[in-house]
């Protein structure tokens, strides 16, 4: 069964501090998904990664194809920055299916 | 606005009653999605399109169906709505190698 594994569920942290959240997922994705939920419930996406890392502002997405693992990672935390982040898989080619994991809920304390 | 548009926001049907969720996107994005949210299950994903006229079905199919008339319009029809499917419901799209855009959901309680 194609699963994608998320830790920790939740997690809070002090502004200022980082903060690392992890994926791991079983055999066959094609491409790895970052995505934010805010307290609204509007869902953003954050990166998209087949290998390397990418980064974007105080955010930075690695995976390690070898390991099927990755990693989100907030540098320099904020409380805006308190969300939900989902990590998500494609299986069955880029365009396939999306398993997504259940989510780590981050909060992030003034 | 360049997005995602999804119809209605809320939703309270009864038992046995049938309904359309609209989705639209105007990126001209060839893949579109539906997906449902629920408490411990996180996200999954109901149907998806990779262009007009073709569609497949996602990890929980049953009681959905969909059509891909346009590249604009990705409906979500449920056919005899039950309990069991209330939820919240997001349509996304993307381009072929960028990531998701998502529609603001449509929170659907069956009663």
């Amino acid at each position: 069964k194609n699963e994608v594994e998320q830790s920790p569920q939740n997690l809070t942290a002090q502004e200022g501090e980082f903060i690392t959240i992890n994926c791991s997922y079983s055999v066959g994705i094609s491409a790895l998904h970052w995505l934010q939920q805010h307290p609204g419930g509007g869902i953003v996406s954050l990166f998209m990664l087949s290998s390397g890392k990418k980064k974007h502002g105080r955010l930075i997405a690695t995976i390690n194809i070898q390991e099927k693992h990755s990693s989100l990672h907030i540098t320099a935390s904020h409380p805006r920055d308190s969300a939900v982040y989902i990590c998500a898989g494609n299986y069955g080619g880029s365009q396939g299916n999306l398993i997504f994991g259940k989510g780590t809920k981050l909060s992030v304390k003034p | 606005n360049a997005g995602v548009t999804q119809t209605p926001k809320f939703q309270v049907l009864k038992t046995g009653q049938s309904m359309t969720l609209q989705c639209a996107q105007d990126m001209n994005h060839e893949y579109m999605s539906w997906y449902r949210q629920d408490p411990g299950m996180g996200l999954r994903l109901i149907h998806y399109s990779v262009g007009a006229g073709i569609t497949d079905q996602g990890e929980v199919p049953n009681g959905y169906n969909v059509s891909r008339s346009t590249t604009e319009d990705f409906p979500l029809r449920l056919l005899s709505a039950a309990p069991s499917q209330t939820s919240v419901y997001f349509c996304a799209s993307r381009a072929f190698w960028y990531g998701y855009t998502f529609g603001s959901g449509t929170r659907l309680t069956v009663v």
